[in-house]
């Protein structure tokens, strides 16, 4: 079945370390994007990409970092400078962000710094 | 910039009962919206897409309205079950980057 498969579920990271959460796509889209979900807030946009090899900031990038080598996948590295990396992340996909396409889901990595 | 808000954040009701969940956005200049809906610790499950010459569409119990002149969508569920118990987030695509924004949602409880 076509989908987005996102790994690990769970993740801990001791401080200090750079942690890299996958993502992987099979529905032939163009744009991938990751966003953070914290409890009672909405889910705020981290990178987006539209195409392969070309990716831009979004809301919140600071102490994150992607690549988008290769159009079913788009990793992110949460690095050491990401000051409270705890949180959940969310992986999603549209056909092509040009012409506003339904978005869809993977089912999330929780990171969790201990 | 896009502001999008749900209106209310939590809703209890009992099994049977219809009811409305609100999404208004400031920017009318949408392309399209999205509504889903979220299980605990779970990703986001797509239930409906209104693109912007649309005024509404259904799914099952499911009926999402758009109204862009007075900035509002609406998810209408019908004779609510407790498996529609979610959390419901509503999406717009607007501005010249496609990107989309998201409301914070509402948790829903269907209680039997």
């Amino acid at each position: 079945d076509g989908g987005i498969t996102q790994s690990p579920k769970y993740l801990f990271r001791k401080e200090g370390q750079n942690v890299t959460l996958s993502c992987e796509q099979n529905l032939n889209h163009d744009a991938m994007y990751w966003y953070r979900q914290d409890p009672g807030q909405g889910l705020r946009l981290i990178y987006y990409s539209q195409i392969v090899n070309d990716f831009q900031k979004g809301d919140i990038a600071e102490g994150y970092s992607v690549s988008r080598e290769k159009k079913e996948s788009f990793p992110l590295t949460v690095t050491s400078a990401q000051k409270n990396p705890t949180a959940f992340y969310l992986c999603a996909s549209s056909i092509d962000s040009g012409m506003a396409g339904e978005l869809f889901f993977g089912e999330g990595s929780r990171l969790t710094v201990l | 910039k896009q502001e999008v808000t749900q209106i209310p954040a939590a809703l209890s009701v009992p099994e049977g009962e219809n009811l409305v969940l609100n999404c208004s956005f400031t920017d009318s200049a949408i392309y399209n919206l999205q509504w889903f809906r979220q299980d605990p610790g779970k990703g986001l499950t797509s239930l409906l897409l209104i693109q912007s010459s649309q005024r509404e569409q259904t799914s099952g119990r499911l009926n999402a309205s758009l109204d862009k002149s007075s900035g509002r969508s609406t998810l209408y569920i019908a004779a609510s079950q407790p498996g529609d118990s979610a959390t419901y987030l509503c999406a717009l695509s607007s501005g010249g980057s496609y990107i989309p924004t998201f409301g914070r949602g509402t948790s829903l409880i269907v209680h039997p």
